[in-house]
C-alpha cells in the first residue's frame, strides 16, 4: 500500500513561494492521480488541485492563478507550488491519492506565512 | 462550485448510540462522486466511504452512505469509543472537488 511524505520549508515569508514535496514509497507516482489538500488550523478542508503522472492538471479555480503542481517519476515525488503567498495561505498541507476521492493520504507538514 | 453544507455542526451522543450525519449540495451530485473521511485531531482524514455507499478498505460495517442527488447520509449504527471525531463529506465536480464543513461526534 503507497505512502504518502510531505516535506517543505515550515516558515514562508509574504510574497514569497511556497514549495511542498510528496514523496511515495510502496508504490508508483506513474500511471495515477495525485491531489493536495490543505487544512487551516481549526478549520476544514480546501482542495488545491490535482495532477496526473503524464502531466494534466486541474486547480481550484480559487488558487489557479497562483498554483503549479508536476511530477517527478525518477523521483518518484510529485510537487505544489504556490505563488505570492499571504497569511490566508497558513495550513496543515496534505497529499493525497486519488482525484475522485482520496484513498491515502500523507501526515501533513504545518506551514505558517509571516514575516 | 458545488458547495457541500454538513448538518448537524455538533453531534453529542453516547457510546452504543446511532449517529445520523448530513450532507446536502447546493447541486445534484453523481453518486459515484461523493466520499466521506474521518479526521480525528492531529491524523490526516482517513477515507471512510466512496461512491456515497462502498465502505473503504477495513471499514467497519457499522459506517453506512446513502443518499442520491443533493441529499447524502452517513450512518454509524451504535457508536464506538474511537469514532468520537470530525466527518467530512467531499465531492468531485467538473470544475473542482469540494469539501463540506464537517460535523463534529463528541461523547454526551
Amino acid at each position: 500500500q503507497v505512502q504518502l511524505q510531505e516535506s517543505g520549508p515550515g516558515l514562508v515569508r509574504p510574497s514569497e513561494t511556497l514549495s511542498l514535496t510528496c514523496s511515495l514509497s510502496g508504490g508508483s507516482v506513474s500511471f495515477y492521480y495525485w491531489s493536495w489538500v490543505r487544512q487551516p488550523a481549526g478549520k476544514g478542508l480546501e482542495w488545491i488541485g490535482q495532477i496526473y503522472a503524464r502531466g494534466s492538471t486541474k486547480y481550484n479555480p480559487s488558487l489557479k492563478s497562483r498554483v503549479t503542481m508536476s511530477v517527478d517519476e525518477s523521483k518518484n515525488q510529485f510537487y505544489l507550488r504556490l505563488t505570492s503567498v499571504t497569511a490566508a495561505d497558513t495550513a496543515v498541507y496534505y497529499c493525497a491519492k486519488g482525484v475522485i476521492y482520496f484513498e491515502a493520504w500523507g501526515q501533513g507538514t504545518p506551514v505558517t506565512v509571516s514575516s | 462550485e458545488i458547495v457541500l453544507t454538513q448538518s448537524p455542526g455538533t453531534l453529542s451522543l453516547s457510546p452504543g448510540e446511532r449517529a445520523t450525519l448530513s450532507c446536502r449540495a447546493s447541486q445534484s451530485v453523481s453518486s459515484s462522486n461523493l466520499a466521506w473521511y474521518q479526521q480525528k485531531p492531529g491524523q490526516a482524514p482517513r477515507l471512510l466511504i466512496h461512491d456515497t455507499s462502498s465502505r473503504a478498505s477495513g471499514i467497519p460495517q457499522r459506517f453506512r452512505g446513502s443518499g442520491s442527488g443533493t441529499d447524502f447520509t452517513l450512518t454509524i449504527s451504535r457508536l464506538e469509543p474511537e469514532d468520537f471525531a470530525v466527518y467530512y463529506c467531499q465531492q468531485s465536480g467538473s470544475s473542482a472537488n469540494t469539501f463540506g464543513g464537517g460535523t463534529k461526534v463528541e461523547i454526551k
